[in-house]
């Protein structure tokens, strides 16, 4: 158990939706990464907050945003959905900003038929 | 374009076979991870790496990190179906706050 809670585990949604993913830290990590993997590309980068700012972005369509909160949870807000944006996406923290070492959630499946 | 190319990208061995694993770049890191991922989990870190020509020994994995902090190895002696698993190694470059995530090499140890 790395200390990273994400919710939900699994969602099934409709083209053209929007769902939101929640991701607590571990306990006292200031920053939040969201990471998408699919089956053709890996593991990608999308977005970095560290104590309620955006400090790095990745490959972040713009239909998705996210936030993070002053309790240090963060969401990810993803809206229009694609069949296309059917992944495994990861939250995973760090205590510092431009950590080398970053923990894991167990990640949340989104499957948009 | 992937900072961090792995090979291969796919594995399959027999139980008690050694293997290595490799991660390559162009680019400099300040440090080198790997990861193993199970099947509908998340990476978990193995090892973290700092200097060139590093050497960290965990049980039967042996890691290394290249001279000029371009590349890095993983081998495995002695192979065991629990070490089946998605194999990705990560970089971190100075300035950059997210880690570069290489390719994955997914391995299959077969009993």
């Amino acid at each position: 158990d790395s200390g990273v809670t994400q919710t939900p585990k699994h969602l099934i949604t409709a083209t053209g939706q929007r769902v939101t993913l929640r991701c607590s830290p571990r306990s006292g990590d200031l920053s939040v990464y969201w990471y998408q993997q699919s089956l053709d590309q890996g593991l990608q980068f999308l977005i970095q907050y560290y104590n309620g700012e955006e400090r790095a972005k990745g490959n972040i369509l713009e239909r998705f945003s996210a936030q993070q909160f002053p309790d240090l949870h963060s969401e990810l807000n993803l809206s229009s959905l694609e069949l296309g944006d059917s992944a495994l996406y990861f939250c995973a923290s760090s205590p510092r900003l431009s950590g080398n070492t970053i923990y894991f959630g167990e990640g949340s499946w989104l499957t948009v038929v | 374009t992937q900072l961090l190319e792995q090979s291969p990208q796919f594995l399959s061995i027999q139980e008690g076979e050694n293997l290595t694993v490799y991660c390559n770049s162009s680019s400099v890191f300040s440090s080198l991870q790997w990861y193993r991922q199970e099947p509908g989990e998340g990476p978990v870190l193995l090892v973290t790496v700092v200097t060139g020509g590093e050497v960290k020994k965990l049980k039967r994995l042996t890691f290394q990190f290249g001279d000029a902090r371009k590349d890095s190895s993983l081998h495995i002696t002695a192979a065991q179906p629990g070490d089946t698993g998605l194999y990705l190694c990560a970089g971190d470059q100075t300035g950059a706050n997210n880690l570069f995530f290489g390719t994955g090499t997914r391995l299959t140890v077969i009993p």
